[in-house]
């Protein structure tokens, strides 16, 4: 257990479904961060969250729209998704000024049919 | 450009030492960490090194040189549980995202 908890953990939408995935953290961090994992390739960076601000985005297309309501909850609304989207979806959270090294959840694994 | 270069897959035997080498090169620099991942879960935290040279921690330690852009994970004393992907990702700047390696597949043997 790392303290940053991701619900539901395995999800199977079709390509016209809209569904959310949620992250919480209880670590008392600042920033949070989803990251998205395909087989074969790297971990990839797609959106940052600073004290509830989005402060990056990986050029992620819009059928991906993140929330941030507080320091401590993130969420991924997804829509209109491709099946080339399946993969592993993890979020992590960190201090924004330090100690830096982040704590991931378990992550969603999803799967677009 | 951002890249970070690391073995794909490496090999050894219980007990043995094992070291997984990381090569990078990034425009900004505040921070080089290792993570190992087991199959089907989430990467967990290891090390951080921000200043030249090496830190240990029990039977792992990580070594950093900024010059060379260069930085290697040691595992001492290898155990079965040890077989897992291990993730060299880099930070820019404080509070930014990490830019992940592709991992290096570990395979423990008895």
């Amino acid at each position: 257990e790392t303290g940053v908890t991701q619900t539901p953990r395995h999800l199977v939408m079709g390509m016209t479904n809209k569904k959310s995935l949620k992250c919480e953290q209880h670590l008392g961090h600042n920033a949070m961060y989803w990251y998205k994992q395909s087989a074969k390739k790297p971990l990839e960076l797609m959106f940052v969250y600073n004290f509830k601000e989005q402060t990056e985005n990986n050029s992620v297309p819009s059928r991906f729209s993140p929330e941030c309501p507080n320091s401590s909850h993130l969420f991924l609304h997804l829509h209109t998704l491709q099946p080339e989207d399946s993969a592993l979806y993890l979020c992590a959270s960190s201090q924004v000024r330090g100690p830096y090294e982040q704590y991931f959840g378990p992550g969603t694994r999803l799967t677009v049919t | 450009g951002q890249n970070i270069d690391q073995p794909t897959e490496m090999t050894a035997t219980e007990g043995a030492i094992v070291q997984i080498n990381c090569t990078y090169q990034t425009s900004g620099f505040n921070g080089l960490f290792w993570y190992q991942q087991h199959a089907g879960e989430a990467p967990t935290f290891l090390s951080y090194n921000v200043l030249d040279g090496l830190e240990e921690k029990g039977r792992f330690s990580s070594f950093l040189s900024r010059s060379k852009g260069y930085s290697y994970l040691l595992l001492k004393e290898l155990q079965m549980k040890d077989s897992a992907s291990y993730l060299c990702a880099v930070t820019r700047q404080a509070g930014t995202a990490l830019i992940f390696g592709k991992g290096t597949t570990l395979s423990v043997s008895s």
